[in-house]
């Protein structure tokens, strides 16, 4: 079946502008996780969504940073007046809440 | 919070030869225990996962094993081939409460011919 997507596969913005970036989980996933991958870094977690229950925003490393998830399936992440440090490739992950997560391609997003 | 350490952070074996990446977590609370090959420019891969009441786990020519007391776990690849050369990454998260996951470094896995 059809994986996690997510798109734009690359984006290039000027400092200062607001970017979305979105993600469409695989289809009847309860659980949806963004994480943020810095140049040959490790991942570092950034929000967590799980059914109807308030999502997990404590990986979010500033208040530029806000994600939404619309009728429990797409989830937009947006970064108001991007920095260069907020330069990476950001992942979306799916799964059914138990531990098993898949994630999508990412997005490449710099910073200019 | 949870803290999760890699090693080594590059690996270089030949093909045939078996490899192993360790790693060694913080929170006596994680129960679930993924590992991940990321391949350039592709995202993270799941290829097999542990949780806290199994000591052992082995799909094919990957296995993992679990010493809870010990907080470290470790990924074993048999009989290795070019096509396992990739960057592969432990993570550890519970299976209640804060199910993010939380990852290791990487380890850059090379796999000679």
């Amino acid at each position: 079946g059809a994986g996690v997507s997510q798109s734009p596969s690359n984006k290039v913005t000027e400092k200062g502008k607001d970017v979305e970036l979105r993600c469409d989980p695989i289809s009847g996933h309860t659980a949806l996780y963004w994480y943020r991958q810095s140049l040959g870094q490790g991942l570092e977690f950034l929000i967590y969504f799980q059914g109807n229950s308030a999502p997990d925003k404590s990986g979010l490393p500033s208040d530029r940073f806000s994600a939404e998830r619309t009728g429990g399936s797409v989830s937009t992440l947006t970064i108001q007046r991007t920095q260069q440090e907020d330069s990476a490739v950001y992942l979306c992950a799916s799964g059914l809440g138990e531990g098993k997560q898949y994630f999508g391609p990412g997005t490449r997003l710099t910073v200019t | 919070g949870e803290n999760v350490e890699q090693h080594p952070s590059t690996l270089s074996v030949q093909e045939g030869d078996s490899a192993v990446i360790k790693c060694t977590y913080s929170d006596s609370a994680s129960n679930y225990f993924p590992w991940y090959k990321q391949e350039l420019g592709k995202g993270p891969q799941l290829i097999i996962d542990i949780r806290s009441n199994v000591g052992e786990k082995k799909d094919q020519r990957i296995a993992v094993t679990l010493n809870k007391t010990a907080k470290h776990f470790s990924l074993h690849i048999t009989e290795t081939q070019p096509e396992d050369s990739a960057v592969y990454f432990c993570a550890a998260s519970m299976g209640t409460g804060r199910r993010a996951l939380t990852f290791g470094s990487g380890t850059r896995l090379q796999v000679q011919p």
